[in-house]
């Protein structure tokens, strides 16, 4: 079974701290995601990545930056945190490379709460 | 972004009665589609996909239904048990875009015992 953790489901914090969130995979994943989830707004990409040290903007990707080192890691960056980011944060990762289709597999989110 | 939606926000079904739970989805390059279960303070879950050159896909339990000349995903429950009240949404994928989806937001699915 894929298996993909995320390091907090629940996390507080103030505004203008800088926040990590971690994701790792364990099934030598390519393609790695973030998304945030929002009421009424479904799950909106911020950022993704095909390879390491690769990285593309998603839909939404203001006020935030990620960090791919290792194939199994994807970090998300809140450089300077605010209360709109408030938000369930969903890290996925699926198998195939650039241009190929499949499966994201979900982690079990992590909760974040911006005071 | 594209446009993923579902027709009904909530639906509330007597255990042991099939559920139907339905997506609209606007691209017709849209080649390849999941439906995901969602629990609460969890994250999503794959339940089924299908892809455009099929028009159906059965799995346990689980069937989906895939209208192409309207556009339209449906996703049916038989049985539905309590364990299958969740939040259940629908992603596609568009041909040639690479691994990204859109996602619909969801219709809550309660079964009341």
């Amino acid at each position: 079974d894929v298996k993909v953790t995320q390091s907090s489901r629940y996390l507080v914090k103030r505004t203008g701290e800088k926040v990590f969130l971690e994701c790792v995979q364990d099934m030598d994943h390519e393609n790695m995601f973030w998304y945030r989830q929002d009421p009424g707004l479904g799950l909106r990409l911020i950022y993704f990545s095909y390879d390491v040290k690769m990285k593309e903007k998603g839909d939404i990707p203001e006020g935030y930056s990620v960090s791919r080192e290792k194939k199994e890691r994807f970090s998300l960056i809140l450089e300077s945190a605010s209360t709109n980011q408030t938000s369930m944060y969903l890290c996925a990762s699926s198998l195939w490379g650039t241009g190929s289709t499949d499966t994201q597999y979900f982690g079990p989110g992590t909760r974040l709460t911006v005071l | 972004g594209e446009s993923v939606g579902l027709h009904l926000p909530t639906l509330s079904v007597q255990e042991g009665d099939n559920s139907i739970i339905n997506c609209a989805y606007s691209n017709s390059a849209s080649d390849y589609f999941i439906w995901y279960k969602q629990e609460s303070g969890k994250g999503p879950q794959f339940i089924i996909d299908i892809r455009s050159n099929m028009d159906k896909r059965q799995g346990q339990r689980v069937t989906v239904l895939l209208n192409k000349t309207v556009k339209h995903l449906s996703l049916q429950i038989a049985a539905t048990q309590p364990g299958d009240s969740a939040v259940y949404f629908c992603a596609e994928n568009i041909s040639n875009t690479g691994n990204q989806f859109y996602f619909g937001t969801g219709t809550s699915l309660t079964v009341i015992p």
